[in-house]
């Protein structure tokens, strides 16, 4: 059982590069979102999915974009990488609206030079 | 403001001591989960409270939820180098499954 996995692990890119960060998850889970982690600023919600083809923003989803086309499968695109996108970030999932566990993946680390 | 305050930021202890990280806010919450992430990794789920007032133990870690459901509170006994992470608080934001996160409490636990 793999769990949560992120695709590439590392990636440096110029800024006005576009890419796209994969997230694949193999527990079935309905809810998946995508987190950036700053230094001094904690995790932050940037997209977040309740199902195949629902998609809603988070707190920070400027600059991003999501599709949620199986219920396995939640990449997140960057349009036109900029330096303030330099950042770790992760995808999650979990089973349900209850309190229960967020399942992470294991990071993209992203430089925008 | 942040939502969610943690604190000490940083917390260097000595193997076999004892400590205690807060998580506070002035707002009410229906349940608080802590995670605990290491270098290069991402979070893992440690608990997850819901009642106020709630303690629950995990091995030497444990766990209150305060009477009003505002703050929590975590306790490591006899610290272990293996203990050394970020730990973190998180709330749902309207729904469970989108969570707000305090900036965490990095511990590092000398041998």
């Amino acid at each position: 059982n793999a769990g949560v996995t992120q695709t590439p692990k590392f990636q440096v890119l110029k800024t006005g590069q576009s890419m796209t960060l994969q997230c694949a998850q193999d527990m079935n889970h309905e809810y998946m979102s995508w987190y950036r982690q700053d230094p001094g600023m904690g995790l932050r919600l940037i997209h977040y999915s309740v199902g195949a083809g629902i998609t809603d923003q988070g707190e920070v989803p400027n600059g991003y974009n999501v599709s949620r086309s199986t219920t396995e499968d939640f990449p997140l695109r960057l349009l036109s990488a900029a330096p303030s996108q330099t950042s770790v970030y992760f995808c999650a999932s979990t089973r349900g609206e209850a309190a229960y566990e967020q399942y992470f993946g294991p990071g993209t680390r992203l430089t925008v030079t | 403001t942040q939502l969610l305050e943690q604190s000490p930021q940083f917390l260097s202890i000595q193997e076999g001591e004892n400590l205690t990280v807060y998580c506070n806010s002035s707002s009410v919450f229906s349940s608080l989960q802590w995670y605990r992430q290491e270098p290069g990794e991402g979070p893992v789920l440690l608990v997850t409270v819901v009642t106020g007032g709630e303690v629950k133990k995990l091995k030497r870690l444990t766990f209150q939820f305060g009477d009003a459901r505002k703050d929590s509170s975590l306790h490591i006994t006899a610290a272990q180098p293996g203990d050394t992470g970020l730990y973190l608080c998180a709330v749902p934001r309207g729904s469970n499954y989108k969570l707000t996160f305090g900036k965490g409490t990095l511990l590092t636990v000398n041998p």
